[in-house]
């Protein structure tokens, strides 16, 4: 089934750690995005890229950095991990050639704690 | 900052009666308005949307009305079935910028 992936499914992870969550679409989809939710925040974008090879910072960048190398993947890495980072992590992608607006697909998450 | 406010955190309806769900949004360049359904433990889904173009959209069960002078939106469903409880976020696009701002999320709870 056609779709994104995400993994890990859940982490648990010591302050400080590096970690990179994994993310994948098969939709050819030139845009992605990684956001986090949290419980009375609702979804926060932190970074984006609209094609392979650029990325954008969103709303909650910091302590966070994605990489574009081609279209199928783009990864998030926490270089060192902290406990405010403790949240659930949505990948989503979107074709955005051509047409101003674009419904998100969205994978089924990463829950990650960071004690 | 939130620019997108969902104020109702939690919504309970019967069966068979209409749930209506209610979103504010702050940003006059919002032009394009989604609503998308959250189960647990899974990613949102869409589920409808609406241009600012527009002031109603309809899709089966679900509605979404946008009056734009009030910078409010809502979605309506008609018969609300068990099978709708789920969180509900309301999002926000301006064209220009292509990212979506989402507001805090309601859980709507349809009892049977």
């Amino acid at each position: 089934i056609a779709g994104i992936t995400q993994a890990p499914t859940s982490q648990i992870l010591a302050a400080g750690r590096r970690m990179t969550l994994r993310c994948t679409q098969d939709m050819r989809h030139n845009a992605m995005y990684w956001y986090r939710q949290d419980l009375g925040l609702g979804l926060r974008l932190i970074h984006y890229s609209n094609t392979a090879g650029t990325t954008g910072k969103g709303e909650v960048p910091d302590g966070y950095s994605v990489s574009r190398a081609n279209t199928d993947d783009f990864p998030l890495t926490l270089a060192s991990a902290v406990p405010s980072q403790t949240s659930v992590y949505f990948c989503a992608s979107s074709d955005i050639s051509g047409r101003a607006y674009n419904e998100q697909f969205f994978g089924p998450g990463t829950r990650l704690t960071v004690l | 900052d939130q620019q997108v406010k969902q104020n109702s955190p939690s919504l309970s309806v019967q069966e068979g009666r209409i749930s209506i769900l209610n979103c504010d949004y702050t940003n006059s360049m919002f032009d394009y308005f989604l609503w998308y359904k959250k189960y647990p433990a899974e990613g949102p889904t869409f589920l409808i949307s609406i241009s600012s173009i527009k002031d109603k959209n309809e899709d089966g069960r679900f509605t979404v009305f946008l009056n734009k002078s009030a910078k409010h939106l809502s979605l309506h469903i008609v018969p609300s079935q068990p099978g709708d409880s789920a969180v509900y976020f309301c999002a926000a696009m301006a064209s220009n910028t292509g990212k979506l701002i989402f507001g805090q999320g309601t859980t709507l709870q349809v009892k049977p």
